[in-house]
């Protein structure tokens, strides 16, 4: 089962920011939490991964809490293309034997005209 | 930098056949992951093929199996096909290393429908 928890789904108007929430509490001290976006009917896509500090890339920022029992990923200034539903993963990275990533429902955003 | 590919795009077949799908990883990965995903549901891991072989698999029936070629692509075959079979295939690559957060990447998939 995943061990996270996501909302269903989400708004955001485009040019604002989509701010997408989730609960990890029983997550380990060697669990990374990340984040992946499937626009319909392609393959997931990557977006950002972290342990305990926040992190920014090109796509987006994760904001992970200090207790490191939830996280937002935070995407600046959503676009129509930034419809998709994000999905939100806990795993333990340790060079590879426990890689599989186990999804859960995930949120489906919608970026509003 | 080529990204993970997979053939074919599509695929139908009947009950009982066999199927064969195909993927190759992104340039420089040397482990390969598939995954099942039914309609309006998140992927499900079937197994990951490093070395060769087969390291971790999830709750799939042995009609299930796969391959990995010493050029690190690999194969998905699915035997006695069921109707319950039909859904996107996904292939991920990852680099296995001691000290590399082994971040996997999705190919486009492979819609199989069966009949």
């Amino acid at each position: 089962d995943a061990k996270t928890t996501q909302p269903p789904s989400m708004d955001c108007a485009e040019g604002r920011a989509a701010n997408l929430p989730c609960n990890h509490s029983t997550i380990s001290g060697n669990e990374y939490v990340y984040w992946y976006r499937q626009i319909h009917s392609q393959g997931p896509q990557y977006i950002i991964h972290g342990l305990k500090n926040n992190e920014t890339n090109e796509m987006a920022s994760l904001i992970i809490t200090e207790d490191r029992k939830s996280s937002t990923l935070i995407l600046p200034h959503a676009t129509l293309r930034d419809t998709a539903v994000y999905y939100c993963i806990v795993r333990v990275v340790d060079g590879g034997a426990t890689n599989k990533l186990i999804f859960g429902t995930g949120t489906l955003l919608a970026v509003q005209p | 930098d080529a990204g993970v590919t997979q053939s074919p795009t599509h695929l139908i077949k009947t009950r009982g056949q066999q199927v064969t799908l195909r993927c190759s990883p992104k340039s420089g990965h040397d482990t390969v992951s598939w995954y099942q995903q039914a309609l309006g549901q998140g992927p499900q891991f079937i197994f990951q093929y490093y070395e060769e072989e087969e390291r971790q698999r999830g709750n799939f029936p042995d009609r299930f199996s796969g391959h990995q070629f010493p050029n690190y692509s690999s194969e998905l075959n699915v035997n006695a096909l069921l109707l319950g079979d039909s859904a996107l295939y996904l292939c991920a690559s990852s680099l296995v290393g001691e000290t590399r957060a082994d971040t996997q990447y999705f190919g486009p998939g492979t819609r199989l429908t069966v009949l």
